[in-house]
């Protein structure tokens, strides 16, 4: 079955700077590469999701992420981040109608 | 509702009983997924349904755990016999045959005491 990696565990970054989550996977087959946010005791919100075409793709909250094919990467940027994105954020991976999850990667905004 | 729906949204038992949780997928959604996400750990794959069937069961961990989609459309997950390292949140989603997203519950947080 496909996997993902999320390289950062967690990332502290200060209000307004950019920030970059990394995401890599692994699959035999072509897949479909998701971005989810999950804010503190709440559920699982999509951000942003690759399907074909564009490489850049670009979801809520300002949030925008470029499938590179030849690297398998999968990465999530933000130009100028705000205290409100402190959650956790979860790279997904889907082949065949099969997900899988990264683990995750906490980011946390200081002021 | 048009959402996925799991009961209960809390569930304490003590340990060594055995514990339902249910699933109701949004309607006509063939595709159905448990996953287990315990604290600071991202979803854990437990059982994928396409319709009635387990196309992919691979992630339950153990024989104490056992999902039933009997009529292709809600779903329940068994664990017989619950350990404290059952406790985690239940998640629970769905999606369209040749869907490109799947759609997700608000969970169903085990607490095994």
């Amino acid at each position: 079955a496909q996997s993902v990696t999320q390289l950062d565990s967690q990332v502290p970054v200060f209000e307004e700077a950019p920030v970059e989550l990394r995401c890599n996977y692994s699959s035999s087959v072509s897949v479909y590469l998701f971005w989810y946010v999950q804010y503190p005791n709440q559920g699982l919100q999509l951000l942003l999701k690759y399907l074909s075409g564009s490489t850049l793709v670009k979801g809520i909250n300002g949030f925008e992420a470029e499938f590179n094919k030849s690297q398998t990467s999968f990465h999530l940027r933000k130009p100028s981040v705000h205290i409100s994105d402190t959650a956790e954020y979860f790279c997904a991976v889907t082949a065949n109608n099969d997900m899988r999850f990264g683990a995750g990667t906490r980011l946390t905004v200081k002021p | 509702g048009a959402g996925v729906s799991q009961t209960p949204s809390n569930k304490v038992t003590e340990k060594g009983k055995y514990v339902e949780l249910r699933c109701d997928p949004i309607s006509g959604h063939t595709a159905l997924y448990w996953y287990r996400q315990s604290l600071g750990q991202g979803p854990e794959f437990l059982i994928y349904f396409q319709g009635t069937g387990a196309a992919d069961d691979s992630g339950l961990p153990n024989d104490r755990f056992f999902a039933v989609r009997p009529e292709g459309s809600v779903s329940t997950l068994k664990i017989q016999r619950t350990e404290r390292g059952d406790s985690a949140v239940y998640l629970c989603a769905s999606s369209s045959r040749g869907g490109t997203e799947a759609f997700f519950g608000q969970g169903t947080r085990l607490t095994v005491v």
